[in-house]
């Protein structure tokens, strides 16, 4: 079992649809979670950064954290076009294997004008 | 403007030949990181160093070297050793060893 899982997707939605995208995790050291966008050929672009438990919004997203569930969610509102992307989760903790991040696989999003 | 720099952005080898790729970050992060990326298998961790003059191998450095003479550089050498070198290469850094890293824009090696 891998310690995060992330469904691969694709995801397809149309333009203005609310679009969640979760990972779950089976490692409890995992105190920093992060969120992270890639379009094709180029690097990972951080969007959200939450450290233990709770919520974190930052304009049309949001970052969730259940760690009695070891589920991490990401929101999109009001989704566009150009959010037709890959995300990835990652995360870790001092004490998770020296606390090199540790990525989900990366769900393909498509959003459809 | 901070960030990473990787390049070349492109580069094609032929088999047999060592190959290095730059990384350079002026965000005066302490740690840094190499991943591979193949197609259907995220990110993997090739090698890190958390200090300079210090690094750490990964999860899959069988076939890479680095060196870390300098904090704002990090090289990566894919040596001939490597069997499947063929990949997009990711640089990242970090302030510290668990916090969120940023990543550069990537160098895709092609190898035939």
């Amino acid at each position: 079992q891998k310690e995060v899982e992330q469904d691969p997707g694709p995801l397809s939605v149309p333009e203005g649809a609310i679009v969640s995208l979760n990972c779950t995790y089976s490692n409890s050291a995992f105190q920093y979670f992060m969120w992270y966008r890639q379009y094709s050929r180029k690097g990972p672009e951080l969007l959200m950064y939450t450290y233990s438990s709770g919520n974190k919004e930052d304009g049309r997203f949001t970052a969730q954290v259940d760690k009695s569930s070891k589920y991490i969610s990401l929101f999109i509102r009001d989704s566009q076009p150009s959010d037709s992307a890959t995300y990835l989760c990652a995360m870790s903790g001092w004490s998770s294997n020296t606390g090199k991040l540790i990525f989900g696989q990366g769900t393909t999003l498509q959003v459809k004008p | 403007d901070g960030g990473i720099t990787q390049s070349p952005k492109y580069l094609f080898r032929k088999e047999g030949q060592n190959v290095t790729l730059s990384c350079e970050q002026n965000l005066n992060h302490d740690a840094m990181y190499w991943y591979r990326q193949d197609p259907g298998q995220g990110l993997r961790l090739i090698y890190y160093s958390q200090i300079v003059n210090d690094f750490q191998k990964g999860d899959i450095a069988e076939g890479y070297s680095v060196s870390r003479e300098k904090k704002e550089s990090f090289p990566l050498t894919v040596t001939s050793a490597q069997k499947n070198p063929t990949a997009f290469y990711l640089c990242a850094s970090s302030e510290d060893r668990v916090g969120e890293q940023y990543f550069g824009p990537g160098t895709r090696l092609t190898v035939t």
